[in-house]
């Protein structure tokens, strides 16, 4: 049973359209963290979210963190090729020894066609 | 300002001997954290140190694993007498505080033959 449930696992969209990755889990988080990974490359951190209900953007990119802390989405507006790659959500949960100590999502693989 | 440094990048071992992964955290961060992600799988975490103590090891395997970091130096994931099941990437992360946000290097991959 997966803690951190992502979805979808694999998007595939065409240059210029809009999408959503979703993060969700039954369990507080006291921060959740959104990473893009590529082939052969460790995690690079995109953005930390630590209040419920909090929304922060970076460029074309929105994440949203859950009233209740439990759940969290990444928003892409206008795609471009360049943003394909794995895009990894993680939580730490709620009473853990340190907020670095972070629980994985499964991971969504998203295609941008020209 | 360098990242998390971590070497070798790939490491082939024979089965049964021993794998030293070391992690440079970033200037300033005294928090690391070690994961392993095997192949098709997430990373998982493995173990928490601050400067000299272990915080949390509660997902590091119980036998022939080991991680320290020392007061000077870079800190070690020690496997010993690895076998095929420990081929994987294994992952060093770095924070400033208990709170901040963490930043990885770039992994070493560990074959084992």
């Amino acid at each position: 049973t997966q803690l951190l449930e992502q979805s979808p696992q694999f998007l595939s969209i065409q240059e210029g359209e809009n999408l959503t990755v979703y993060c969700n889990s039954s369990s507080v988080f006291s921060s959740l963290q959104w990473y893009r990974q590529e082939p052969g490359e460790g995690p690079v951190l995109l953005v930390t979210v630590v209040t419920g209900g909090e929304v922060k953007k970076l460029k074309r990119l929105t994440f949203q963190f859950g009233d209740a802390r439990k759940d969290s989405s990444l928003h892409i507006t206008a795609a471009q090729p360049g943003d394909t790659g794995l895009y990894l959500c993680a939580g730490a949960l709620a009473g853990g020894t340190s907020y670095g100590k972070l629980t994985f999502g499964q991971g969504t693989i998203l295609t941008v066609h020209p | 300002n360098a990242g998390v440094m971590q070497n070798p990048r790939h490491l082939v071992r024979r089965r049964g001997q021993e794998a030293r992964l070391r992690c440079s955290p970033m200037k300033g961060h005294s928090h690391v954290y070690w994961y392993r992600q095997l192949p098709e799988e997430g990373l998982k975490f493995m173990v928490y140190l601050q400067k000299e103590n272990i915080i949390d090891e509660s997902g590091m395997p119980k036998e022939r694993f080991s991680a320290e970091f020392p007061k000077e130096g870079p800190s070690i994931l020690r496997i010993q007498q690895v076998v095929r099941g420990d081929s994987a990437a294994y992952f060093c992360a770095s924070s400033p505080t208990e709170s901040g946000s963490s930043h990885f290097g770039s992994g070493t991959q560990l074959s084992v033959l």
